[in-house]
């Protein structure tokens, strides 16, 4: 079974600092990954996803995320922090079967202060 | 602007009361699914379809929940009796394939009283 683990409950960043969201996870096969972004009271929204290919992925709202197979981990990051950007941020993985419906991680709230 | 949208936003209800929520799709998606929120829990998958047929919903009380979806254009989360303990959000998703991106509704933000 795939699981996902986001080991930040909370990350804090000054604004215009470079932002990093760390996500590892753990499937039995090759990973298809994805960043969600969620606002208050809002539905999460896609951000970008990792399928196959180059492993830096460029995703919306400047936000990009690197796949590193041997660590086993999809992080999140921004060169440069907008106070805008702060949110509740989800990693997600399925199977690159396809077959496999997505499993999140249980969100880093991230809070960046001008 | 393609969008899933779900109704009602906000429910509130007494234990022991029927509760439907509802979800249409974005045109042209396959896959839908019933995700749960909640502070201690996270997203929970409940359910989910692939061209209308029920691919796995072992994630949802089965006594108590029950997860349709009666055409292409509808899906339906329907909770009876319902308890203080599925207070929660529910979020509706839907997309072109199980394991591919999934875009979410606004919610349907349950309180049970």
């Amino acid at each position: 079974a795939q699981s996902v683990a986001q080991p930040e409950d909370q990350v804090n960043v000054a604004e215009g600092n470079p932002l990093t969201v760390k996500c590892t996870y753990s499937v039995s096969g090759n990973p298809y990954l994805f960043w969600y972004v969620q606002y208050p009271n809002r539905g999460l929204q896609f951000l970008l996803k990792y399928i196959t290919g180059d492993n830096l992925v460029k995703g919306s709202y400047g936000f990009e995320a690197e796949f590193n197979k041997s660590q086993t981990s999809f992080h999140l990051k921004k060169p440069s922090a907008l106070v805008s950007d702060s949110a509740l941020y989800f990693c997600a993985v399925s199977l690159n079967s396809g077959n496999t419906p997505l499993v999140f991680g249980k969100g880093t709230r991230l809070s960046v202060i001008a | 602007d393609a969008r899933v949208t779900q109704t009602p936003r906000d429910k509130v209800t007494e234990m022991g009361q029927e509760v439907t929520m509802r979800c249409q799709p974005i045109l042209g998606h396959n896959t839908v699914f019933w995700y749960r929120q909640t502070m201690m829990q996270g997203l929970e998958l409940l359910a989910y379809f692939r061209n209308r047929a029920p691919l796995d919903d072992s994630g949802m009380p089965k006594d108590r929940f029950s997860a349709e979806m009666p055409d292409a254009t509808l899906a339906t989360l329907k909770i009876q009796p319902s308890e203080p303990r599925d207070s929660a959000v529910y979020f509706c998703a839907s997309g072109l394939g199980t394991g591919l991106e999934a875009f979410f509704g606004q919610g349907t933000r349950l309180t049970v009283v």
